[in-house]
């Protein structure tokens, strides 16, 4: 089966402590996304990657950091310096980097602050 | 800066209550707009996409129209099963990145 997998589905995060969510796909696909959704909200985007070894700041990037090593997988560290870190984190990955290409989603990670 | 704006924030239905969701936009130059489901919980399922003013697509219940301003989804005869959050996004001509509205809910009564 082809899509996206995050993991784990809720994380729970400690003061001070830096957290990693995980995000795969087996697509194929380019380019890959992080989104931030608070209730009743849109999506924000917090970084993306449209190939190996390079990715951009989206709108919210501060308190985040991401690596993209491997064409597959994307993960996203939430830092000790993001200070609202609650919120329902989405990956999303597309075909073609900077194209017309339908963004895919997975099922999403939340995280919650102990 | 590109802008999306979602109305109704929330619409109620009864079964059978066909109605329309909109979704406004302003971008410099629309490479694409997008449709979504989102369940509670879930992530967002793709529905659609529309490249340019007097495209319309279909799925079952679901049909969406595209202007230069402004898209619709049209709900026909709705069923409770239907109910979700619609997510509606643009992508300009220069970007790869999706600007969201904030969805509009909808509810549909038995």
């Amino acid at each position: 089966d082809g899509g996206i997998t995050q993991s784990p589905k809720y994380l729970f995060r400690k003061e001070g402590q830096n957290v990693t969510l995980s995000c795969e796909q087996n697509l194929n696909h380019d380019a890959m996304y992080w989104y931030r959704q608070d209730p009743g909200q849109g999506l924000r985007l917090i970084y993306y990657s449209q190939i190996v070894n390079d990715f951009q700041k989206g709108d919210i990037a501060e308190g985040y950091s991401v690596s993209r090593e491997k064409k597959e997988s994307f993960p996203l560290t939430v830092t000790s310096a993001q200070k609202n870190p609650t919120a329902f984190y989405l990956c999303a990955s597309s075909g073609l980097a900077g194209g017309g290409e339908t963004q895919y989603f997975g099922p999403g990670t939340r995280l919650l602050v102990l | 800066e590109d802008q999306v704006t979602q109305s109704p924030e929330a619409l109620r239905l009864q079964e059978g209550e066909s109605s329309s969701l909109n979704c406004s936009y302003t971008v410099s130059g629309l490479r694409g707009l997008f449709w979504y489901r989102q369940d509670p919980g879930k992530g967002p399922e793709f529905l659609f996409t529309l490249y340019s003013a007097g495209e319309e697509k279909e799925k079952e219940r679901l049909k969406a129209t595209l202007t230069k301003k402004e898209s619709f989804l049209h709900i026909t005869a709705p069923k409770p099963e239907d109910s979700a959050t619609y997510l509606c996004a643009v992508r300009e001509t220069s970007g790869s990145r999706l600007t969201f509205g904030e969805g509009t809910q909808l509810t549909v009564n038995p």
